[in-house]
């Protein structure tokens, strides 16, 4: 089944000890996202690629990165993790921009800084 | 900003209940979906709405789109535990083509 793969589903790192998150899809969608989704609460976009174009949010945090080699994948890299980085990493994609195309979810990466 | 408000935020029934969660904003949609999430799993689409007045039903959930595309609902008839989970409403911002997740509202079925 095509699908969206996270890996790993649990991090465990230390703070300031950079970190690096992985996904990867079968779908061939254009767009990936990474949401950092904190307790209870609604997922917030970090970044998104457009094939190989990367758009940041506004008041997405420097110490956040992401890189897309391939369509198949990306990843998330937290620089310096800090306390308040301790969170559900999600990321997703979709076939194309607009025209409602759903999001497709993978099952995420929950990471905890010690 | 816009901002897509959900309620009501925590919602616990007996099974066999009906409910419905609203999603509202003072924005104008593109579209607007609606996922369930359940703890440890990431978000699954339950439905895509665009035109200002539809109504999709997907077996017992009832999802209408509001007529100005600015807010929509969720009705749930006869509520079962496996209804369970965290519902996000997410509205497609039509200049930037982002989706926006609304604040959430999680429901629990008491068997």
């Amino acid at each position: 089944d095509a699908m969206v793969i996270q890996n790993p589903r649990y991090q465990v790192t230390q703070f300031g000890k950079p970190v690096t998150l992985s996904c990867s899809q079968t779908l061939n969608h254009n767009v990936m996202y990474w949401y950092q989704q904190k307790s209870s609460q609604a997922p917030k976009l970090l970044f998104h690629y457009y094939d190989k174009d990367f758009n940041n949010e506004a008041d997405t945090p420097d110490n956040f990165q992401s890189r897309r080699p391939n369509t198949s994948f990306c990843f998330l890299d937290i620089r310096s993790p800090g306390l308040g980085d301790a969170a559900m990493y999600l990321c997703a994609t979709s076939r194309d921009l607009g025209t409602s195309s759903p999001l497709h979810f993978g099952n995420g990466t929950r990471l905890t800084v010690t | 900003t816009q901002l897509l408000e959900q309620s009501p935020q925590f919602l616990s029934i007996q099974e066999g209940e009906n409910l419905t969660v609203y999603c509202n904003s003072s924005s104008v949609f593109s579209s607007l979906q609606w996922y369930r999430q359940e703890p440890g799993e990431g978000p699954v689409l339950l439905v895509t709405v665009v035109t200002g007045g539809e109504v999709k039903k997907l077996k017992r959930l009832t999802f209408q789109f509001g007529d100005a595309r600015k807010d929509s609902s969720l009705h749930i008839t006869a509520a079962q535990p496996g209804d369970t989970g965290l519902y996000l409403c997410a509205g497609e911002n039509s200049g930037t083509y982002k989706y926006i997740f609304g604040t959430g509202t999680r429901l629990k079925v008491l068997a």
